[in-house]
């Protein structure tokens, strides 16, 4: 079965600086896509970013770019630039063609100091 | 598109009682899921449908859970006797093959 672990519970990060959220996931498939979603107090999910895992290439999305390491399954978020807005809980997902399920893993709680 | 919208967005009931719990996905979509939402547990995935078809429920806890999907266009969750350990927030979300999860706003359910 697909998991995906998320080994920072809480992370704390001073404003203007760069973060990074760890993730690494556990899977068979050779095809299949990788998100980051943050959910601030509003409780409303919001997709941060996504990656498929055919591009070698990191996904980016102005102030928020991933590490995405294949053959060490990692999936790691940099935020850079830390706004108090980034503050939320962040989860990161999986998602494998054959059975469509996301699998998320267990969130990092991202305090951003000002 | 309004995006996924779940009803009610707050639900208080007493133990015992019945729950629905209601999810429009956005048009087009053709999957969609229902997850659950704890402190200790994080999300859980109850139960996803494809083209309205129940695709893997073993995520639903015990048969006091219920789901179905009667058109492309609405869904319910039920939990009918509500236990206090129920209480979470239990989020509808839908998508296409490939794409990313659309999330409702989900709904705040205490059993009180």
């Amino acid at each position: 079965a697909q998991t995906v672990t998320q080994s920072q519970p809480e992370m704390s990060v001073q404003e203007a600086e760069t973060v990074t959220l760890s993730c690494t996931y556990d899977t068979s498939e050779s095809d299949y896509y990788l998100f980051w979603y943050k959910q601030p107090p509003s409780r409303q999910m919001i997709l941060v970013i996504r990656q498929e895992a055919y591009k070698q290439q990191n996904a980016t999305e102005n102030r928020f770019s991933v590490n995405f390491q294949k053959a060490a399954k990692s999936f790691s978020l940099k935020i850079s630039d830390s706004q108090l807005g980034d503050a939320a809980m962040y989860f990161c997902a999986y998602r494998s063609p054959p059975g469509n399920q996301f699998y998320f893993g267990t969130g990092t709680s991202l305090t951003v100091i000002p | 598109d309004a995006g996924v919208i779940q009803s009610p967005r707050h639900e208080v009931t007493e133990m015992g009682q019945e729950v629905t719990l209601r999810c429009k996905p956005i048009s087009g979509h053709d999957y969609l899921f229902w997850y659950r939402q704890t402190m200790m547990r994080g999300l859980e995935l109850l139960i996803y449908f494809n083209n309205n078809v129940p695709i893997d429920d073993s995520g639903m806890p015990e048969d006091r859970f219920s789901a179905k999907m009667p058109n492309a266009s609405f869904s319910t969750l039920k939990i009918q006797p509500s236990e206090p350990r129920d209480s979470a927030v239990y989020f509808c979300a839908s998508s296409s093959m490939g794409q990313k999860l659309f999330f409702g706003s989900g709904t705040q359910l205490s059993v009180l």
